[in-house]
């Protein structure tokens, strides 16, 4: 079945370090989210990547999809306390049962001061 | 605008046990997803439904089930509990059925199974 690999599964930055996790797919994707789960928090919706090669940013934050639709990545820039948690990538694929969402395993981020 | 809720926000049961949880999508969120979150596995997709129907479901024992009411709210139901069901349940909802959108998710329901 489908899976959505996730790396690393820990991460622990100084503040104003940079920070990548990467999502990779062991099928293609029709689209592929990214949520944030601040700790004892629920999963947030960050932002969804649809066509093939997509960036898109956000802030200081930037998700770039790969041209096979296999792959993706979140890049933070200059880490602040406040990205602190896990962030997830979900992948959702063609066809089958109309595209169960996958979550990965998650990278929990750690910011230190 | 409200926000997803799930009730109840905490429970303790033992094994052998069945419980039955709660969640009320935003309004006009047609769409509720469940997943099971545990430190080892993360996020793992149990079931959706739209419409009151089943449209998707994940590989999980036939111990779990759920349904959706007409007002959308749906109720998920795990019988003859193991240790091995102790996770936090996440309630997600979406307008339209979860392969075409973003998921809303609910502050989850913490079950405990001793």
């Amino acid at each position: 079945g489908q899976q959505v690999m996730q790396i690393p599964q820990y991460q622990h930055v100084q503040e104003g370090e940079d920070f990548t996790t990467y999502c990779n797919s062991s099928t293609t994707l029709s689209n592929i989210q990214w949520y944030k789960q601040r700790p004892g928090g629920h999963p947030v919706f960050l932002i969804q990547l649809v066509k093939s090669g997509e960036v898109k940013k956000q802030k200081r934050l930037t998700f770039q999809f790969g041209e096979a639709k296999k792959n993706s990545s979140l890049h933070i820039t200059a880490t602040q306390t406040t990205d602190v948690g896990t962030y997830f990538c979900a992948g959702r694929s063609y066809g089958g049962s109309q595209g169960n969402l996958i979550f990965g395993k998650g990278t929990k981020l750690s910011v230190k001061p | 605008k409200a926000g997803v809720t799930q009730t109840p926000r905490y429970l303790i049961k033992t094994r052998g046990q069945q419980v039955t949880l709660s969640c009320s999508p935003i309004s006009g969120h047609r769409s509720v997803s469940w997943y099971q979150q545990t430190p080892g596995q993360g996020l793992q997709f149990l079931f959706e439904y739209f419409s009151e129907t089943q449209r998707n479901k994940g590989n999980f024992p036939g111990r779990f089930s759920g349904r959706q009411f007409s007002n959308s709210r749906s109720e998920m139901n795990v019988s003859t509990l193991e240790l091995g069901d102790s996770a936090l349940y996440l309630c997600a909802s979406s307008k339209r059925q979860a392969n075409t959108g973003e998921l809303f998710f609910g502050e989850g329901s913490r079950l405990t199974v001793l």
